[in-house]
Parts: C-alpha cells; structure tokens; sequence
C-alpha cells in the first residue's frame, strides 16, 4: 500500500511570506496528484491536480504546485500568503488497486498566517 | 444543483447504538468515498465505491458498512457504535477519468457523529 507524506504538520508564517508545502508519496505507478484546502468550519475544497503533461501546475488564489517524478514529490508553493490562507491543506494521490482506484490522503498541514 | 449533500449534519449516539448516515450526489458521478477525519490524522478512506452495486475497502473499514443501490446514494452504516467512532465524517465523490480513475473530488459538508 502507498502513503503519502506531508512533512510540516503546522506551519506559521506572516502576510507576504513565500510558502512551500511538501508532499511525498510512495506508489510507484502513474499517479494523479491533488492538493486540497480546507478553511476553518468548512469541507475540503480543490485547490489544483497534476494529471499529466507540464509538471508545474498552477492552481486557484495564486497556488502552484510542481510535479518531480523522480522524488516522487508533489511540493505546493505560493510566492506571497494572505491572512485569508489560513487553512488546513491536504495532499493526495490517486491508487489503483483490485477495488478500482481510490485516493489516499496525507495527514494535512495546518498554517496560520499571521496579519 | 445541490452538488452532494449528508444527512444528518450532527448525531449524538450511546454505545452499542446502530444509525445509518447518507451521501447524495446529484452530479452522476461513479466514484464515491466515506472518509472519517480526526484531529492530527488528516482525512482516512473507510470505504468507497467505483460504481451502482459496487463498494470496496478502503483503509480503517472496521466497523461500518456500505451501501450503493442506487448511483446517486452512498450510505454509511454503524451497526453498533463505539466512542472510537466520534469523528467528523465526510462523504465525496468523482466522475470517471478517461484513464478509469477518478478526477477531483467533491465533497459534502460533513457529519459530525459523537459517540458516548
């Protein structure tokens, strides 16, 4: 079975910062890879997915998220956060099993941004 | 277009008691999924379903079952609930890629069971 991996479990930053969340998965197949958010209250929410093709994939609010195979690495990234990224940020990763595929998530990465 | 809703949104139960939670999703999509989501332990895969009549296991399946007659519906059962079952539960779900897995998925709002 394949895990998947997100390295900082909270993350505190001030506006403006640069942000890099990093995510690391085992399964060594064709992989779909996601990032999700999910804010305060509410449900997880796509924040962008890598399928194929270019391997730096922007995503919504200013995300991007660079795919590299060959760390099996799915970092997310944002130049500048805002006070309203507060949230909890969630990688996955498609599986393909005898059940057909299915998703498995990391354990999330909680960041505060401070105004 | 509701996307996919839970029902309930908040349940208290006693041990040993059974309830049945259900997805809906009005977007005919072929996957659906039961995660549960507990502080530290991000989002664990219970069970999920890759069509009508399907369903298979996903990573903590112990304990609940899973129904889908109907393309539309995904139901959750607790037939005798534990207070390792308080959670928060959320049901997703997913149209069918071209290579047969699933796109991104969309998810309800959540149910929040607590188990005493």
């Amino acid at each position: 079975a394949q895990s998947v991996s997100q390295h900082n479990h909270h993350v505190i930053l001030s506006e403006a910062a640069s942000l890099e969340l990093g995510c690391n998965y085992s399964y060594g197949g064709t992989v779909n890879l996601f990032w999700y958010v999910q804010y305060p209250g509410q449900h997880l929410q796509l924040l962008l997915k890598y399928f194929s093709g270019d391997p730096l994939v922007k995503g919504i609010k200013g995300f991007e998220a660079e795919f590299i195979k060959s760390k099996f690495s799915f970092n997310l990234r944002k130049p500048s956060v805002q006070w309203s990224d507060t949230a909890e940020y969630f990688c996955a990763v498609n599986e393909l099993n005898t059940g057909g595929f299915k998703t498995i998530f990391g354990a999330g990465t909680r960041l505060f941004v401070k105004a | 277009n509701a996307g996919v809703t839970q029902t309930p949104k908040f349940r208290v139960l006693k041990t040993g008691q059974s309830m049945t939670l259900l997805c809906a999703q009005d977007m005919n999509h072929e996957y659906m999924y039961w995660y549960r989501q507990d502080p530290g332990m991000g989002l664990r895969l219970i069970h999920y379903s890759v069509g009508e009549g399907t369903t298979a296991k996903g990573e903590v399946p112990d304990g609940y079952n899973v129904s889908r007659l109907k393309k539309q519906n995904f139901l959750l059962g607790l037939e005798s609930a534990a207070p390792s079952q308080t959670s928060v539960y959320f049901c997703a779900s997913a149209t069918q890629g071209a290579s047969g897995g699933p796109y991104e998925q969309y998810f309800g709002p959540g149910t929040r069971l607590t188990v005493t």
